[in-house]
């Protein structure tokens, strides 16, 4: 079964802070992707990897960066963290071979005072 | 670009009744369609996906979903639900197999069992 871990399941920072949320998978998959989730607004791709040190913007990339050093863990930055970044920040991995699903973490809930 | 549509974003059902969850996608290929639910305070769970083998879709506890072209539609269904089957689900599209591309998400209905 393929797993994919987020390092914190809740987590508390403050306005200004640099943050990073980590996420780890071990099913050897090439793309790896960060959703960020809002009530009312579903999910939305922050940015993705389809490499180590590769990555690629997606809808919403303002105020994010990512980094992706080894192949099965892929981190999202919050360079200056700001109180309309609180939500729900969701990973996932997938593999390039086609019918095969994205498979999501449990979900980091950050709140940013 | 592709876009998901779902309708409703609170559903209400009474137990053992039917789930008619809706969702219409808009995209300029042809497209992979999924459906995720998502249980209180946990990640997404797959439940089904359409890769056009086949319009007729089944997928985990007892959900189904039929792709049909002509109306851009991927609606989600179960003939009798369960108080198990409380929770959100998502439509979502890709213009690959999912793995390779990020996914464009419907905003999500939140389906609620009356006993």
């Amino acid at each position: 079964d393929v797993k994919v871990t987020q390092s914190s399941r809740y987590l508390v920072k403050r306005t200004g802070e640099k943050v990073f949320l980590e996420c780890v998978q071990d099913m050897d998959h090439e793309n790896m992707f960060w959703y960020r989730q809002d009530p009312g607004l579903g999910l939305r791709l922050i940015y993705f990897s389809y490499d180590v040190k590769m990555k690629e913007k997606g809808d919403i990339p303002e105020g994010y960066s990512v980094s992706r050093e080894k192949k099965e863990r892929f981190s999202l930055i919050l360079e200056s963290a700001s109180t309309n970044q609180t939500s729900m920040y969701l990973c996932a991995s997938g593999t390039l071979s086609q019918n095969q699903p994205q498979h999501f973490g449990d979900g980091t809930r950050l709140s940013i005072l | 670009a592709q876009s998901v549509t779902q309708l409703g974003s609170h559903v209400s059902v009474s137990e053992g009744a039917l789930v008619l969850l809706r969702c219409n996608y808009s995209s300029s290929v042809p497209p992979y369609l999924f459906w995720y639910v998502q249980y209180p305070n946990q990640g997404l769970q797959l439940l089904l996906k359409y890769t056009s083998a086949a319009t007729l879709v089944k997928g985990i506890n007892g959900f189904e979903a039929e792709f049909k072209k002509s109306e851009t539609s991927f609606h989600l269904t179960k003939p009798s639900a369960h108080m198990s089957d409380a929770a959100e689900y998502f439509c979502a599209v890709s213009p690959s197999g999912g793995g390779a591309d990020g996914l464009t998400f419907g905003k999500g209905t939140h389906l609620i069992i009356q006993p």
